[in-house]
């Protein structure tokens, strides 16, 4: 079954404690981006990549790192978390470059919530 | 660059009755436009696209949309609503040539009443 994967889907932690999100899709896709959703500000791009070792920032990318070391993998890493960063948390992919409409597949999802 | 406007950000309907969710865009080229619908507690899924050819464009469960190029509009219909269709739903834009990266729209949030 064609998926987008992400571990873990809740995850409450503390400030300052380093924590990984990871993504992982079976389809191929050369285009991975993460997206963050808070009430009433909708999806907000945190960074892309539009392929293996090439990633960009989104447009909130303060407070995050990720690498692209694999075309199937793209982790969203929180070096030193903050409560502002409590937020549902969403990857997703797409076809690259050639075949690609913008037609994202997404993830289910993943709830952090940092005290 | 492209934006996208969702004008409701909330719409409460009764169940039975049609419904109409509004999205606008700005672009300086060609797009392909999106809407997608987020079910509590799940991600996104595409709900329908239109990308060329009949402007009036069918999606699942029952919706459609409609491709205005003179108004930049893309609004989403149905006849009649469930209960089931309670959900949040993006409109969402990217450019036809180029980069491919889409632009979401700040979501709007159908709630079906009994």
């Amino acid at each position: 079954e064609a998926q987008v994967t992400q571990n873990p889907r809740y995850l409450i932690t503390v400030t300052g404690k380093k924590l990984t999100v990871t993504c992982s899709q079976n389809m191929n896709h050369e285009y991975m981006s993460w997206y963050r959703q808070d009430p009433g500000l909708g999806l907000r791009q945190i960074y892309y990549s539009m392929n293996v070792e090439v990633t960009d920032k989104g447009d909130v990318p303060e407070g995050y790192k990720v690498s692209r070391k694999e075309k199937r993998n793209f982790p969203l890493i929180l070096e030193s978390p903050s409560p502002n960063q409590t937020s549902l948390y969403f990857c997703a992919s797409s076809f690259g470059q050639g075949v690609n409409t913008g037609e994202l597949f997404f993830g289910e999802g993943s709830r952090l919530t940092v005290l | 660059a492209q934006s996208v406007t969702q004008l409701d950000s909330q719409v409460p309907v009764f169940e039975e009755a049609p419904v109409e969710l509004r999205c606008n865009y700005s672009s300086s080229v060609s797009v392909y436009l999106f809407w997608y619908v987020q079910y509590p507690n799940q991600g996104l899924q595409l709900l329908l696209k239109y990308l060329s050819g009949s402007t009036l464009v069918k999606g699942i469960n029952g919706f459609e949309a409609e491709f205005n190029k003179s108004q930049t509009s893309f609004h989403l219909r149905k006849p009649s609503v469930h209960i089931s269709d309670t959900a949040e739903y993006f409109c969402a834009v990217s450019p036809s040539g180029g980069s491919y990266i889409p632009t979401f729209g700040r979501g709007t949030s159908l709630i079906v009443h009994p």
